[in-house]
């Protein structure tokens, strides 16, 4: 059964500053079965990235996704005041799975 | 514009029984999968189920396999989850979710705001 670890389980940043979030799994994944998602408290999760690189509509272009295999990664190239919130990678193999999420807050 | 309602939620008791609907809206639903995903307080996502577009396929997480049932009524553009012999550990907020149409790929591209259910006696 393939685990999904998201890393770190916070990050502490300042407005401004480059966001990169790791999201590892225990094997090997299809890219194109990889997502990404932003939650904020209170709000159901937003779908941010689709197979692993493609933004998902409406979705500003300092979010962007990357990787392959067992290694993937959601960098926000400059983060904006409304991009502190939790966010979840997941994958879909015999079932959809979530990674255990990534607390991104203001430093 | 794509619209999901959850409803349904409330307390219920350990070994009780509820039902959740889900309307949807804005789109062709008929086209599409759906799934339940849900969230315990404060803690993260865990996938539940998901149903095909004509209901010919379905799938269950392990946790839930043999007590919960999906379903949908594509005439009536809504999605249900049936939940019995509930416990403690099934208390979460559960958000009704589509599944992309990309070809080649699995998203969940719209949730709905979600409702709370909560096992306890």
């Amino acid at each position: 059964e393939i685990v999904l670890t998201q890393s770190p389980g916070t990050l502490s940043l300042s407005p401004g500053e480059r966001a990169t979030l790791s999201c590892r799994a225990s094997q090997s994944v299809s890219s194109s079965y990889l997502a990404w998602y932003q939650q904020k408290p209170g709000q159901a999760p937003r779908l941010l990235i689709y197979g692993a690189s493609s933004r998902a509509t409406g979705i500003p272009d300092r979010f962007s996704g990357s990787g392959s295999g067992t290694d993937f990664t959601l960098t926000i190239s400059r983060l904006e005041p409304e991009d502190f919130a939790v966010y979840y990678c997941q994958q879909y193999g015999s079932s959809p799975l979530f990674g255990g999420g990534t607390k991104v807050e203001i430093k | 514009q794509v619209q999901l309602v959850e409803s349904g939620g409330g307390l219920v008791k350990p070994g009780g029984s509820l039902r959740l609907s889900c309307a949807a809206s804005g789109f062709t639903f008929s086209d599409y999968y759906m799934s339940w995903i849900r969230q315990a307080p404060g803690k993260g996502l865990e996938w539940v189920s998901y149903i095909s577009s004509s209901s010919s396929y379905t799938n269950y997480a392990d946790s839930v396999k043999g007590r919960f049932t999906i379903s949908r009524d594509n005439a009536k553009n809504s999605l249900y989850l049936q939940m019995n012999s509930l416990r403690a550990e099934d208390t979460a907020v559960y958000y009704c979710a589509r599944v992309t149409a990309v070809a080649g790929t699995w998203a969940f591209d719209y949730w709905g705001q979600g409702t709370l259910v909560t096992v306890s006696s």
